[in-house]
């Protein structure tokens, strides 16, 4: 899973600051997906996107939080305003297909707020 | 409303005993299962998966057994080792759906 690379590995912002995490799929994938996970929990869904479109954003908060994947560069998600809840690891993944096929994750940004 | 549910958040296993990790779920639709492992500071590692057309599903020392009547599956490592020991995650999907639903993961600690 190494071929998926997110950066900053970690991120500290301050409250009311805006963070952006930044994805680079794996060579040849075309899907993204961001999850996040809160302290002793799973894997939320956020949003998944393929180049230029967003297909389901249906786990994403309504606002402050939004997600591209522009036709050249990175996948970014961005937050707006940051608050304290919004500390937690933002994994990115992609895969080649939209078939049931194993993802490829990243190795998380850690995002803490302050 | 939690689909999938991991209800064991930690286990202890001896090495080179058998490690059962057990997810249930509530979505009769999904019928596709996933099996990941994560190490910490690190993303998930795919494992395992399972089409619910098969009841088992066999990898080397990891196999993964579907009882789609009582809603549940286990994933198997034997024997364990020293390197097994990672947060494992159960995820399911359906009907091609690419949303994975994830339960809150099951930390196995390997003794030696």
């Amino acid at each position: 899973n190494a071929g998926v690379m997110q950066n900053p590995r970690h991120l500290v912002r301050r409250r009311g600051q805006e963070a952006r995490l930044r994805c680079s799929p794996m060579k040849g994938h075309s899907h993204v997906y961001w999850y996040r996970q809160l302290p002793e929990e799973g894997l939320k869904f956020m949003v998944y996107l393929q180049k230029e479109n967003i297909i389901d954003e249906s786990g994403m908060p309504k606002e402050r939080f939004s997600a591209e994947f522009p036709k050249e560069g990175p996948s970014i998600l961005r937050i707006q305003q940051v608050v304290r809840g919004d500390s937690a690891a933002y994994f990115c993944a992609s895969s080649p297909a939209l078939e049931n096929t194993e993802a490829f994750f990243g190795q998380g940004t850690r995002l803490t707020v302050v | 409303d939690q689909q999938v549910k991991q209800n064991s958040p930690s286990l202890s296993v001896q090495e080179g005993r058998i490690s059962i990790l057990n997810c249930d779920y509530t979505n009769s639709m999904f019928d596709y299962f996933l099996w990941y492992k994560k190490y910490p500071a690190e993303g998930p590692t795919f494992l395992i998966s399972i089409s619910s057309i098969k009841d088992k599903n066999e990898d080397g020392r990891f196999t993964v057994f579907l009882n789609k009547s009582a809603k549940h599956l286990s994933l198997h490592i034997v024997p364990s080792q020293p390197g097994d020991s990672a947060v494992y995650f159960c995820a399911a999907s359906a009907d091609s759906n690419y949303q994975l639903i994830w339960g809150a993961g099951t930390k196995l600690i390997i003794k030696p």
